[in-house]
Order: C-alpha cells, then structure tokens, then sequence
C-alpha cells in the first residue's frame, strides 16, 4: 500500500546536537513533500516544502531537508538542535493531480537542556 | 495570515450521541479536509472536499460524514459516537491543486466519548 513512513517514534538528543529525522514514501509519480512541526499544545505549523528544483530546501528555524527521489526519501535535518524545538514532527506527501495529503505516523523529539 | 478555526476546543460526548465539529477558514480555499490525530498513528484522513457540496472519503471514513454547504465551512459528524473515536480532530484547507500549494491547519477539536 501507498504510505508515508517515519522510522523514528521518538529520538532524545542532548542541546546542541545533530539531527537528522526519516521519512520515506512509497508513492509513484511526482511528489510534492513537506515537514509539519508541532509543538505542545499548538497547531500544525509548516516547516519547509519541496515542490521542484533544488532538492535541499531550507526551511524556519534553521530546519533543512534533502530530497532523494532515488531513495524516495525526504529527511529533515538541524546541525545544532535547541530545547525549544521539542516538539512532534510530521512528513507529508501531495501526490500531482490528487487533491490529498498523507502523514507518516510522526516523530517525537526530545531536546535535553 | 490564513486563519482556520475550529469552533470546539475540548468536547465530552456520550457514547450513541451525534456530534457535530464545526471548521470555517477565512481564505477562500477551495480545498477543505478533517484529519484525526492519535498517537503513532500521525495524521489519518477521513474526508475532504475540493468544493461546495462536494466531498470524497479519505483513509477512515467509517462512522463519519461530513458536510460541506458553504465554502468557507466544513462540518464533520458523528452519527452515533463511539469510544473508539476519542481523539484529536484537525481541519485543514488549501487553494487550488492540493498537490502546489501549502495546507493550513485549525488548532484542532479534542474529543472524549465516555
């Protein structure tokens, strides 16, 4: 079946560390591609998209991601995470000429001080 | 600033009841959609629609409809709530084709059926 899979359920990092989060589909054809923040008790924010053309997109908060259609991935990446980007973090797909969005299950992050 | 607002907060329903959870967005999206929202699940679709009157089933629509009269509002509802159905609920809209352009999410509606 046609999914969106985030590998990490929960990754604890300590402030200043890497970060990389996963996300893969499984959908053929041309893609649209997004990472959805959200932090406790707030809405769904956008964090940064991939339409078309250079496929590392920077996005808010010094937040970027890569996409490899080889790989069919799209993973987000911070090179220095902070304790307020503790928050949950959702990929999703748009798929060209359907009119949906599909999450993966979406990644808890906990950033220690 | 596109604005999408989810008239109910927190609701506690009874199991058998008729809920209704209502969204209006201010932007005149054409595309509006309810998520539901559970831990390790993500962001499951259960109905959308890309015009008035309008709407097609998502990935979940069992004991859901929805209705959609006006454009700027999407109502979901519950025939007969059910305890598997306590969950975080989402509206969203778009403009024009889904597949260009950014969806815009309500602070979503909690609901608990007991």
């Amino acid at each position: 079946a046609q999914s969106v899979s985030q590998h990490n359920h929960h990754v604890i990092l300590s402030e200043a560390a890497s970060l990389e989060l996963g996300c893969n589909y499984s959908y053929g054809g041309t893609v649209n591609l997004f990472w959805y923040v959200q932090y406790p008790g707030q809405h769904l924010q956008l964090l940064l998209k991939y339409f078309s053309g250079d496929p590392l997109v920077k996005g808010i908060k010094g937040f970027e991601a890569e996409f490899i259609k080889s790989k069919f991935s799209f993973n987000l990446r911070k090179p220095s995470v902070q304790w307020s980007d503790t928050a949950e973090y959702f990929c999703a797909v748009t798929i060209l000429g359907n009119n949906d969005m599909r999450f993966g299950a979406g990644t808890r992050l906990t950033v220690k001080p | 600033d596109v604005k999408v607002t989810q008239s109910s907060r927190y609701l506690v329903k009874r199991t058998g009841e008729k809920v209704f959870l209502e969204c209006v967005q201010d932007m005149d999206h054409e595309n509006m959609f309810w998520y539901r929202q559970d831990p390790g699940l993500g962001l499951r679709l259960i109905y959308f629609s890309y015009d008035v009157k309008m709407k097609e089933k998502g990935d979940i629509p069992e004991g859901y409809s929805v209705s959609r009269e006006k454009k700027e509002r999407f109502s979901l509802i519950l025939e007969s709530a059910s305890t598997n159905q306590t969950s975080m609920y989402l509206c969203a809209s778009s403009s024009g084709t889904i597949s260009g352009n950014t969806i815009y999410f309500g602070e979503g509606s909690w609901l608990t059926v007991v």
